[in-house]
């Protein structure tokens, strides 16, 4: 079964870091580019960070640019996000996205497969 | 970075057909992809590409585009259509970003 599993959310005081992570079975990850969406209690999605499959191009949103940091780890299927100064404007669900791509390996410019989610707080 | 708007509420009556729209410039560029989401779920991939459902998906879900107009309709409403609808599209401002609508709450009446 396809599957994106993320962890590491909790409750971290304004200017604090977290880590999630995000593991995926069930396909070929190192094949896919992979994303970090967030919504905020009672919001929309907002697209937060890509990162294509080896690495080589990593995209951020203004909101959170030069704060967070993307990263996978290929081997261990596995997708991360380094979150610093946190703020409370970051609470939110984090999800994992996968970018669905054709049978040849071209984009479908959509988030074809989700994690379940996983919860940040940003409070003092 | 792009825009894309959405109508915040729609109503249908149960098997009648509702379009939800999305607009943006982004769209000129690019196809929309849509996603459904229920309270307390992830959403889910429903419509991509010029008119492309994944595996799973009712075939009573379309998509369409014209100029920077996208659209989801949904041919003979069903009680579970009642979700949230969310456009999204590659950012075409020149950033390599991706663009949400900000959502449309579907009531099944």
């Amino acid at each position: 079964e396809v599957q994106l599993v993320e962890s590491g959310g909790g409750l971290v005081k304004p200017g604090g870091s977290l880590r999630l992570s995000c593991a995926a079975s069930g396909f070929t990850f190192s094949s896919y580019s992979m994303n970090w969406v967030r919504q905020a209690p009672g919001k929309g999605l907002e697209w937060v960070s890509s990162i294509s499959s080896s690495s080589s191009y990593i995209y951020y949103a203004d909101s959170v640019k030069g704060r967070f940091t993307i990263s996978r780890d290929n081997a261990k299927n596995s997708l991360y996000l380094q979150m610093n100064s946190l703020r409370a404007e970051d609470t939110a669900v984090y999800y994992c996205a996968r970018e669905g791509v054709d049978s040849y390996g071209y984009s479908r410019h959509a988030f074809d497969i989700w994690g379940q989610g996983t919860m940040v707080t940003v409070s003092s | 970075s792009s825009e894309l708007t959405q109508d915040p509420a729609v109503s249908v009556a149960l098997g009648q057909t509702v379009r939800i729209t999305c607009q943006g410039d982004s769209l000129r560029s690019y196809y929309a992809s849509w996603y459904q989401q229920k309270p307390g779920q992830a959403p889910v991939l429903v419509i991509y590409g010029k008119n492309n459902r994944p595996s799973g998906i009712p075939d009573r879900f379309s998509g369409s585009s014209s100029g920077n107009t996208a659209s989801l309709t949904i041919t003979g409403a069903q009680a579970e259509d009642e979700a949230d609808y969310y456009c999204n599209s590659r950012d075409s401002s020149g950033n390599p970003d991706w663009v949400f609508g900000g959502g449309t709450k579907l009531t099944v009446l």
